[in-house]
C-alpha cells in the first residue's frame, strides 16, 4: 500500500519561501509522475506542476517561474518550493501521485499540509 | 490554458437517486478528464479516469462518459457514503485544470 506523507513549515510571512516535501512509502518511486496540487477557498484545487520520471517539470504558469518541484529518488522523496510568497498562497496543499502516466489522473495522495502566510 | 465548466455547482438528492454531474472542456482534450470526490478534511480520491474507466476499489455504481467535449458523472443509486464533493480534471494539456467542484448534499 503506497503511502504520502508530507512535512514542511506551514506558518510563513509575506516574501519567504515555502518549503514542502513528500516521502513515499511502500511502493516504487522512480517509476511515476509526480504533482504538487493546492486548495483555496477562493481558488478551488489549483495544479501546481508536476516532475516525470526522468526528471522533466512542468509548472503551472500561473505561479510565475516562483515554483520548483525536485526529487530525491534515493530518499524516496518529493519536494516542492515556492518563493516570494504572499497571504494568496495560503492553502492546503498535497503531493500526489500520477497514475501510470500524467493523463490518468492522481491516484494516491498525501495528507496534505495547511500553509498560511501572514506577517 | 484549458477552462472546465462543471455543473452543477451543488445539488440536493436522496439516497437511491441517480446524480449527474457534467464538465464542459473549452477545448478538445481527448478523453483525457478525470473525475475525484472529495470529503471535508480529506484529500480527493480519484473515481474515474480516461473519462469512463473505474479506478480500481471504486464501486461500480459510479461511471463515466464522454458526449464531445461534454463529460459526465453518473451515480446510480445515491449511498450515504457518496454525499460529497466531486470534481473534474483535464490532463490533456499543462497546466492540468480542475473545475470548480458539485456539492452533493443530503436532500
Amino acid at each position: 500500500q503506497v503511502q504520502l506523507q508530507q512535512w514542511g513549515t506551514g506558518l510563513l510571512k509575506p516574501s519567504e519561501t515555502l518549503s514542502l516535501t513528500c516521502g513515499v512509502s511502500g511502493g516504487s518511486f522512480s517509476a511515476f509522475y509526480w504533482s504538487w496540487i493546492r486548495q483555496s477557498p477562493g481558488k478551488g484545487l489549483e495544479w501546481m506542476g508536476e516532475i516525470s520520471p526522468s526528471g522533466i517539470t512542468n509548472y503551472n504558469p500561473s505561479l510565475e517561474n516562483r515554483v520548483a518541484i525536485s526529487v530525491d529518488t534515493s530518499k524516496k522523496q518529493l519536494s516542492l518550493n515556492l518563493t516570494s510568497v504572499t497571504a494568496a498562497d495560503t492553502a492546503l496543499y498535497y503531493c500526489a501521485r500520477n497514475k501510470n502516466s500524467f493523463y490518468y489522473g492522481m491516484d494516491v495522495w498525501g495528507q496534505g499540509t495547511t500553509v498560511t502566510v501572514s506577517s | 490554458d484549458i477552462q472546465l465548466t462543471q455543473s452543477p455547482s451543488s445539488l440536493s438528492a436522496s439516497v437511491g437517486d441517480r446524480v449527474e454531474i457534467t464538465c464542459r472542456a473549452s477545448q478538445f482534450i481527448s478523453s483525457h478528464l478525470n473525475w475525484y470526490q472529495q470529503k471535508p478534511g480529506r484529500a480527493p480520491k480519484l473515481l474515474i479516469y480516461a473519462a469512463s474507466t473505474l479506478q480500481s476499489g471504486v464501486p461500480s455504481r459510479f461511471s463515466g462518459y464522454r458526449s464531445g467535449t461534454d463529460y459526465s458523472l453518473i451515480i446510480s443509486g445515491l449511498q450515504a457514503e457518496d454525499f460529497a464533493t466531486y470534481f473534474c480534471q483535464q490532463t490533456s494539456s499543462a497546466p492540468r485544470t480542475f473545475g470548480q467542484g458539485t456539492k452533493v448534499e443530503i436532500k
